[in-house]
């Protein structure tokens, strides 16, 4: 089953605005990852942020993770066309019986328009 | 390019047929996991394998059965299949077992007619 909630859904904006995704899991994790995915095709990795931190950033994504609201959002600053694909968030939960198992939420789709 | 292999791209069969998923890690990479992906259920880890072990079980069916071998390549296979199994079928592997980055092959599309 789905660990969490994304939203939105989809999101459409302009090449140049910010694109702003939101994640929510149920149970405590050790960390919270982002992959990318282009139509159809393999999950990229994007950012991993651990249990105890608060803020990263690469790039042009910055990912904060609350761990008491048990949420996370992905900001993607100076969107390109490029950028169009879908956004999934991933947890790896606390305790040692689940290993790596990634446990996926919905996913947003994000269209960026030239 | 992940450097995780996947094959094949494409898989068409009928129901009631067995298919073979193949996937090779990235080098040095000594745990694999399967997952699935369909419009439905989303993704959903079906089961890890780390250095030859199943290391993880998710929500895999009775019908499906995976294996890691001394090279560390994997195979998920798939028998009796269904129409509801029809999905992106996800490869990924990552260098030790633990709660780390995964590198996702292409996937394979089964689709069972």
């Amino acid at each position: 089953s789905q660990q969490g909630e994304e939203d939105p859904q989809a999101l459409s904006i302009q090449e140049g605005e910010n694109a702003t995704m939101n994640c929510s899991y149920k149970t405590s994790i050790n960390n919270l990852q982002w992959y990318r995915q282009n139509s159809g095709r393999g999950l990229v990795h994007l950012i991993l942020i651990r249990s105890n931190e608060r803020e990263k950033h690469s790039g042009r994504l910055r990912v904060t993770l609350d761990t008491s609201k048990k949420s996370s959002s992905l900001l993607i600053t100076a969107s390109r066309a490029a950028d169009t694909a879908s956004y999934f968030c991933a947890t790896t939960n606390a305790g040692g019986t689940s290993y790596g198992k990634l446990t996926f939420g919905q996913g947003t789709i994000l269209t960026v328009h030239p | 390019d992940s450097g995780v292999t996947q094959t094949p791209k494409h898989l068409i069969t009928a129901t009631g047929q067995r298919v073979t998923l193949r996937c090779s890690p990235r080098s040095g990479d000594l745990s694999v996991y399967w997952y699935q992906q369909s419009l439905d259920q989303g993704l959903q880890f079906l089961i890890q394998y780390y250095n030859g072990e199943e290391r993880a079980k998710g929500n895999i069916l009775e019908r499906f059965s995976a294996q890691q071998f001394p090279d560390l390549h994997s195979e998920l296979n798939l028998s009796s299949l269904e129409l509801g199994d029809s999905a992106l079928y996800f490869c990924a592997s990552s260098v030790s077992g633990g709660k780390n980055i995964q590198y996702f092959g292409a996937g394979t599309r089964l689709s069972v007619l």
